[in-house]
């Protein structure tokens, strides 16, 4: 399986943007960009995916680079809820694969 | 919806007991999985089903034995259970996106 490289902790002020990178180097063709989020105590939740080109949901934006090698997630306005651990991961597929974590990015929101 | 619900919450085992945890959900998804995260880590997969009637093993299956009861529930079995199984374990069900549980705390001494 591909893998990814994420710094380990990030620290945001309330209401500003936060950008976490990704470096996926190795990923395939039929590769998917995913992002989930952890917060304290609680299961993971998907946050965002994607394939070649940007996505945007409502809860975050995901900028694809050109070469695929790596990719953006993008809080547009961090909140004291954002406060989470995120995980950049790669599926070979949209719709069937198992996820496999790496140890993400703390992400730390100050007010 | 209830989504997946995992039981129980928390358990405290000694070594060499035994306990099911219990995993449902209510999405109609075929996909079902378990993980286990140690402190400051990610999940690591334990087993997961493809579908009812089918399972696989993960990346760290020792120590553990699964069953798919029906297309809802997926169970994980510790059969003699050791302290290196104290861990924070993780169901999931999924058709494209994962849908998490809230976790089982598990602590063996």
């Amino acid at each position: 399986d591909a893998k990814t490289t994420q710094p380990n902790s990030m620290e945001s002020n309330e209401e500003e943007p936060v950008h976490l990178p990704c470096n996926h180097s190795t990923i395939s063709g039929t590769d998917y960009i995913h992002w989930y989020r952890q917060l304290p105590s609680q299961g993971p939740e998907y946050v965002i995916h994607g394939l070649t080109s940007n996505v945007n949901n409502r809860m975050a934006s995901l900028a694809i680079a050109e070469d695929r090698k790596s990719s953006t997630l993008i809080l547009h306005r961090a909140t004291l809820r954002d406060a989470a651990v995120y995980y950049c991961i790669l599926r070979d597929s949209d719709s069937w694969g198992k996820l496999q974590f790496g140890a993400g990015t703390q992400v730390v929101v100050t007010p | 919806n209830a989504g997946v619900t995992q039981t129980p919450k928390f358990q405290v085992l000694k070594t060499g007991q035994s306990m099911t945890l219990q995993c449902a959900q209510d999405m109609n998804h075929n996909s079902m999985y378990w993980y286990r995260q140690d402190p400051g880590m990610g999940l690591r997969l334990i087993y997961y089903s493809a579908s009812e009637g089918t399972t696989d093993k993960g990346e760290v299956p020792n120590g553990y034995n699964v069953s798919r009861l029906n297309k809802r529930e997926f169970s994980l079995r510790l059969e003699s259970a050791a302290p290196s199984q104290t861990s924070v374990y993780f169901c999931a069900s999924s058709v494209g996106t994962f849908h998490f549980g809230n976790g089982t705390r598990l602590t063996v001494t």
